[in-house]
């Protein structure tokens, strides 16, 4: 079975500060991977999204995320936190096509002024 | 580009009253829509896949008759909760399928209430 993990619950960062979430999948075959935040009350925004070529992802927000296969890791970060980063962040990951995305449990991002 | 609507964004019914949720991709074409329910500070569920002409692929313990889904066109999938309960309640999302870029886009999410 497909499955994604998000260890922390809760990252808390200062301001200014390069920050981290960490995800990890297990996936048959060749992983989609992808990262979605979500506001509060609101439905999940589009962050970014690792399908083939470069290990390095950029994305919306000044996001990154790299894909290691080696590790299944597909870790979400930023050089530097904003305040208005602070939200609920999902790691998602699929096989191909039109199947469904398999969702990790989700981290909550604190970002302190 | 890639926008996804959901109609309404709240809405709070009486039990044993229907209620139908409205999807919508409102810049692209979506033959393949999902429907999620997300509780209280946990991840989202997935309900069911939605396939534009076709009937709807349901998750295990999700009750088809209860959680009716219609996929008439290529950019609209509606949910239904037959006879809401107030278990019913919670915070539904849908998203589609962007074909060109293999990218599921969110719907903005509708509130429940089930009195």
């Amino acid at each position: 079975a497909q499955s994604v993990a998000q260890p922390e619950d809760q990252v808390n960062v200062a301001e200014g500060n390069p920050l981290t979430v960490k995800c990890t999948y297990s996936v048959s075959g060749n992983p989609y991977l992808f990262w979605y935040v979500q506001y509060p009350n609101r439905g999940l925004q589009f962050l970014l999204k690792y399908i083939t070529g470069d290990n390095l992802v950029k994305g919306s927000y000044g996001f990154e995320a790299e894909f290691n296969k080696s590790q299944t890791s597909f870790h979400l970060k930023k050089p530097s936190a904003l305040v208005s980063d602070s939200a609920l962040y999902f790691c998602a990951a699929k096989v191909s096509g039109n199947t469904p995305l398999v969702f990790g449990k989700g981290t909550r991002l604190s970002v302190i002024a | 580009g890639a926008v996804v609507s959901q109609h309404p964004s709240r809405v709070i019914c009486k039990s044993g009253t229907s209620v139908k949720i409205e999807c919508r991709s409102l810049d692209f074409q979506a033959t393949t829509m999902f429907w999620y329910r997300q509780f209280p500070k946990q991840s989202l569920m997935l309900m069911a896949t939605s396939n534009e002409g076709s009937k709807a692929t349901y998750e295990q313990g999700v009750e088809k008759d209860k959680f009716l889904i219609n996929h008439a066109s290529l950019t609209l999938s509606t949910l239904t909760v037959t006879s809401a309960h107030p278990e019913d309640s919670s915070f539904y999302i849908c998203s589609a399928m962007h074909g060109a870029t293999d990218t599921q886009y969110f719907g903005p999410g509708t509130r429940l209430t089930v009195l």
